[in-house]
């Protein structure tokens, strides 16, 4: 079973700064990994994935992945935040063909 | 409009009741999912279907049972529901295999008393 760990429960930054979030995994076999947002109250919301090709992916509002099997990390980053990516983010590896194993999520709050 | 729909969005119950959670979805998806949410434990997959009447437990399916009898609808069912059941309930839904996003539907705050 794969899976994956966030080492930052929570991360405070201020609006324009940069972030990169932190995901490692365990390798297993086949990669396929994902990050998904969560809003106060919501569900998740994907916001990219990573399973071949370029390390790096681009997703939603400005969001990008670097994939790294020498560290296996896939960290999420953001050049310029906005006080409405105050959200949990959360970190999935894929096992076992549909399922999907969670991290334990990251808050970002982003101070105006 | 791709949309995952739950109902209720809350429900308070006390210990020995039933529970039904229902969770639709109108994009034709194959694959649903019943998650459940706890504080720092991220989610936590409790059944997958890959179609109508085909279902597998996910890692913490005891407890829970569930129905689908038409493509769109996936039912949670708790019979006999307990205070540790108390979460935030999830269901979601992709096309096919593990490669495809999933797609969250609000949730269901249960509270088993």
């Amino acid at each position: 079973t794969q899976t994956v760990s966030q080492s930052d429960a929570h991360v405070t930054v201020f609006e324009g700064d940069s972030v990169e979030l932190r995901c490692n995994y365990s390798y297993g076999g086949s990669i396929y990994l994902s990050w998904y947002i969560q809003h106060h109250g919501r569900g998740l919301q994907f916001l990219l994935k990573y399973y071949s090709g370029n390390p790096v992916v681009q997703g939603v509002n400005g969001f990008e992945a670097e994939f790294s099997k020498s560290d296996s990390s896939f960290h999420l980053r953001k050049a310029s935040v906005h006080w409405s990516d105050s959200a949990v983010y959360f970190c999935a590896v894929r096992n076992m063909g549909y399922k999907l194993t969670f991290g334990t999520g990251t808050s970002l709050l982003v101070d105006p | 409009d791709m949309k995952v729909t739950q109902m209720p969005r809350y429900l308070i119950k006390r210990m020995g009741e039933n529970v039904l959670l229902e969770c639709g979805q109108d994009m034709s998806h194959e694959t649903m999912y019943w998650y459940r949410q706890d504080p720092g434990l991220g989610l936590q997959l409790i059944y997958i279907s890959y179609d109508v009447d085909s279902n597998s437990e996910g890692d913490i399916p005891k407890g829970y049972r569930v129905s689908r009898k038409k493509r769109e609808h996936f039912s949670l069912i708790l019979d006999s529901a307990k205070t540790n059941q108390t979460s935030v309930y999830f269901c979601a839904s992709s096309f096919g295999g593990g490669r495809y996003e999933q797609y969250f539907g609000p949730g269901t705050r249960l509270t088993v008393l």
